[in-house]
């Protein structure tokens, strides 16, 4: 099992990046993938995720409006869009199973609990 | 919002055991929050250690423990050693707009 994240990005501010998180190694519409983000020195916060099985995202409140997370079944890949981008957006943003979502909460995917490399974005002018 | 909070930081001396905690601004953290504890190594991604408040995974030491404690989710640590020098988070999980929601994590310092 391999979640398999795009290379590092950089990007100037008010830019848009684009990362991906290619999955194998289990069935891409089983499990649901979601963003983490984490700014240097800093702790981790969830963004969202999507369920690949129908397209549905959940995006937190905090990034709604700038990141749109979306799955491409035929590919077994994710991708997640960050636009508007600031100074503060500079972080590793990972890509995880590690919970699964209803239309209504979420939690643990304590079964399969997997998170890719990470990706450094850098936000520099 | 929701606001998850654990001890920035704490030291333990090797062989020593220490307590962690992770509270929520909501209230009681219960076994509904379904707690999870993650451990980050630098450089690396966090792996789970703890999830659903005591449940551990087949790769987390003995020493590693989960509970609930006056109303915060607790992982303690029994027998430190100096691998387990690292950064822990817990995640609580809650239903609405703010799904899941990560502490802002503790840096365990084994001196």
């Amino acid at each position: 099992v391999q979640l398999e994240q795009s290379r590092a990005a950089v990007g100037k501010p008010g830019a848009t990046v684009r990362l991906s998180c290619k999955v194998s190694g289990y069935k891409f519409t089983d499990h649901n993938i979601h963003w983490v983000q984490q700014a240097p020195g800093n702790g981790l916060v969830w963004m969202g995720h999507v369920d690949p099985k129908d397209g549905e995202t959940k995006i937190a409140e905090k990034f709604r409006g700038r990141v749109t997370v979306a799955a491409d079944t035929s590919s077994g890949t994710v991708y997640m869009e960050l636009r508007s981008l600031t100074y503060e957006d500079t972080a590793v943003y990972y890509c995880t199973t590690f919970a699964f979502c209803t239309s209504v909460a979420c939690y643990p995917n304590d079964g399969f609990d997997m998170w890719g490399q990470g990706t450094v974005v850098t936000v520099s002018s | 919002q929701t606001v998850v909070t654990q001890e920035p930081s704490l030291t333990v001396s090797p062989g020593g055991t220490v307590t962690l905690t992770c509270a929520s601004t909501t209230g009681a953290v219960t076994s509904g929050h379904y707690p999870t504890w993650y451990q980050q190594k630098p450089g690396q991604a966090p792996r789970a250690l703890i999830y659903s408040t005591t449940k551990k995974h087949s790769w987390t030491p003995a020493r590693f423990s989960g509970s609930l404690l006056g109303g915060k989710s607790a992982l303690t640590l029994s027998g430190v050693q100096p691998e387990d020098e690292a950064d822990y988070y817990c995640v609580l999980y809650y239903g609405g707009v703010q799904p899941v929601v990560f502490g802002g994590g503790t840096k365990l310092t084994v001196l």
